[in-house]
């Protein structure tokens, strides 16, 4: 697609619930992130992919959260027994970058975002 | 560790104001890049620029200008001649070559521009 489409865009759920959250990134774009956002903050680090595998997962909160790309395009992000704390936005963006022969070689290295999925914990 | 401070947590200015945003990050490695983004209250964060440590040229684009001073650590984001539609959260961020592909945000400034 032209963008990063995120969806559901809100999301209503009761404490204690499971929610999936959806990201589909820019046609082509190879490096897929996750971030959360509070009222009033930046937004922070959760997790990043190259490709199918996740890079970095330094920055998931708990063993509750969790991420997937499976053919290294859409992601979920995925998140157990969801407490009140985890109220926030959380935003996808995906970035084209080139692997090379003898490491990874950045193209630009901007990260376009999407509008993000507003999670409400009741 | 790497951090960036966006002191102003709110500005507002009358349309057709000059307004510059102030940024001051912190890091230890030599090569990293700054960014700024725009989010709009539709919520979607749009890059405005980035820049890298060895360029240190400022850079004009339209009514929005940057300057980068290494000496001091910060990346402050200029709009001339603002507009109403120039209303929007800013976040100045940072990524270094230490922090694999993780952007650091600072907290954002709320600029609101009256007509």
């Amino acid at each position: 697609g032209a963008g990063v489409s995120q969806t559901p865009s809100n999301k209503v759920t009761e404490k204690g619930k499971y929610v999936e959250l959806r990201c589909d990134p820019i046609s082509g774009h190879t490096a897929l992130y996750w971030y959360r956002q509070s009222l009033g903050q930046g937004p922070e680090f959760l997790i990043y992919f190259q490709g199918t595998g996740a890079a970095d997962d330094s920055g998931l909160p708990n063993d509750r959260f969790f991420a997937v790309r499976p053919e290294g395009s859409v992601s979920t992000l995925k998140i157990q027994r969801t407490e009140r704390g985890d109220s926030a936005v959380y935003l996808c963006a995906s970035s084209l970058i080139l692997v090379g022969g003898t490491g990874i070689k950045l193209v630009k290295n901007i990260q376009y975002f999407g509008a993000g999925t507003r999670l409400s914990v009741l | 560790a790497q951090k960036v401070t966006q002191a102003q947590t709110e500005i507002s200015v009358v349309e057709k104001e000059d307004v510059t945003l102030d940024c001051v990050y912190e890091t230890r490695d030599t090569t990293y890049y700054l960014f700024w983004y725009k989010q709009p209250p539709s919520g979607e964060l749009v890059f405005l620029i980035r820049r890298n440590s060895f360029d240190e040229q400022n850079e004009i684009s339209g009514r929005y200008s940057w300057n980068f001073q290494k000496s001091t650590s910060s990346f402050n984001f200029t709009i001339t001649a603002s507009q109403v539609v120039d209303s929007a959260v800013y976040f100045c961020a940072l990524i270094s070559s230490g922090s694999a592909r993780q952007l650091t945000f600072g907290s954002g400034t709320q600029l609101t521009v009256l007509p």
